[in-house]
């Protein structure tokens, strides 16, 4: 079974701009979690999608926003980059139900993001 | 206070030794307790979970959580080179909640 896929890998772009990264998920997972990690913050938590609803939020500004197609696949916004916004982004998915058992998230290889 | 306090190390053993690695958290309704596992341009990978207190034992790994004192623990037993990764700590309300990562540790086993 082929994992998360992440695409682009790496991408570089200038403050003011905005971004969208996409994610696909591992076949028959609906549930797509996208986390920040940079190396003092460490991993955070930006939002979870579910059946292309949202179902939980982290602490990040308006200016992350995501989606989740009805195959499943998601993508992440971000708009008016910001310096502070490099980081490794991370997609994780997930068959998302609710069980006896934590949900076992299987996570992409990221995209490593440089604002300039 | 942070939700999961993990000690950023980096720590460092010759191989064959005893890695005990820890994690406080502040948050008693936590229900899961998670390790993972993230090599170096890797994403991070699911190690082991225990749900609330106890041990749990997977081969040479060993998870551990005492409710009391809100402290969670991995041991790696025999050690390898290959274990050398990021190791972060991680925790869930209930079973489909977020998940609340610590900072990670670095370790590196010296061959």
């Amino acid at each position: 079974k082929a994992g998360v896929t992440q695409t682009p890998r790496y991408l570089i772009k200038t403050r003011g701009q905005q971004v969208t990264l996409s994610c696909s998920p591992i076949s028959g997972h609906r549930s797509v979690s996208w986390y920040q990690q940079t190396p003092g913050q460490g991993l955070q938590f930006l939002f979870e999608y579910f059946s292309e609803t949202q179902r939980n939020k982290g602490n990040f500004p308006g200016r992350f926003s995501g989606r989740q197609f009805s195959n499943s696949r998601s993508e992440m916004n971000v708009s008016t980059l910001e310096l502070g916004d490099s980081a490794l982004y991370l997609c994780a998915s997930s068959l998302g139900g609710y069980g006896g058992s934590p949900d076992t998230q299987y996570f992409g290889p990221g995209t490593r993001l440089t604002v300039l | 206070q942070k939700e999961v306090e993990q000690d950023p190390g980096p720590l460092s053993v010759p191989e064959g030794a005893i890695v005990s690695l820890n994690c406080t958290y502040s948050n008693s309704a936590f229900q899961y307790f998670m390790w993972y596992r993230q090599y170096s341009r890797k994403g991070p990978e699911l190690l082991m979970y225990t749900y609330s207190s106890g041990n749990k034992e997977d081969g040479r790994f060993t998870a551990q959580v005492d409710k009391s004192s809100k402290y969670i623990s991995l041991f790696i037993r025999d050690s390898q080179p290959s274990d050398s990764a990021t190791y972060l700590c991680a925790r869930m309300y209930s079973s489909a909640s977020k998940i609340i990562f610590g900072s990670g540790t670095r370790l590196s086993i010296r061959p």
